[in-house]
């Protein structure tokens, strides 16, 4: 039990688009979800919380209008990223929050070309 | 803020060989949880053990056992027997009261045959 599932795994976008990635937990609910960026050779940073029914947690320096974050019901939370650039090339990972315990899903990796 | 400080870059071990990972942290809460994440080639992070704070007792999980020093602060995770799948980026994790993780920079272990 407790799995979490991301999609796309890998995805790849203009300069200046936006992207969706979802992030789903199979088969629990989860009231809490964390959207967590990775780029290469480095560590998980906290992005922001998400919360079903309210609105997401930035972390400082987290630009909320460009990463909207949705967490709509107790199994889904999306990130979009708006209008990406380049510099926004990365790997992000969501988890999700069972009796404080989180289980992470497989990551998305985003090339903006 | 709660910080988690992994210093070993890397480290490389012998098969069958034992390890440790370092890891300490800073916080002001009696209260807390400390996990020590694998997160292989695949990038899916994977639990390879959790401390509670409050309970003195190290946890074990078969070749995993940490070495919980509360008053230090300090968190290392000991691998027994390493076998060559040991070989990852180990991650040193706290999580805050709100549920969230602060992780470490990493540690990119090494199992040579």
């Amino acid at each position: 039990g407790a799995v979490v599932s991301q999609h796309p795994s890998r995805v790849i976008c203009k300069s200046g688009t936006s992207v969706k990635i979802e992030c789903r937990s199979l088969d629990f609910q989860a009231t809490t979800m964390f959207w967590y960026r990775q780029f290469p050779k480095q560590s998980l940073m906290l992005m922001a919380t998400s919360n079903e029914g309210s609105k997401a947690t930035y972390e400082q320096g987290v630009e909320k209008d460009k990463f909207l974050i949705n967490h709509a019901s107790l199994t889904l939370s999306t990130l979009t990223v708006t209008s990406a650039h380049p510099e926004d090339s990365s790997f992000y990972i969501c988890s999700a929050s069972r009796t404080g315990e989180q289980y992470f899903g497989p990551g998305t990796r985003l090339t903006v070309t | 803020a709660q910080t988690v400080t992994q210093s070993q870059p890397e480290m490389s071990v012998q098969e069958a060989e034992t390890v440790t990972l370092s890891c300490t942290y800073d916080t002001s809460e009696s209260d807390y949880y400390l996990f020590w994440y694998k997160q292989p080639p695949s990038r899916q992070m994977i639990l390879v053990i959790r401390q509670e704070a409050y309970k003195q007792q190290n946890a074990t999980e078969n070749r995993f056992s940490v070495n919980f020093q509360k008053a230090a602060k300090s968190f290392s995770l000991k691998i027994s027997d390493s076998q060559l799948g040991d070989a990852a980026m180990y991650f040193c994790a706290y999580r805050t009261t709100y549920n969230d993780m602060r992780f470490g920079a990493g540690t990119r272990l090494t199992v040579k045959p």
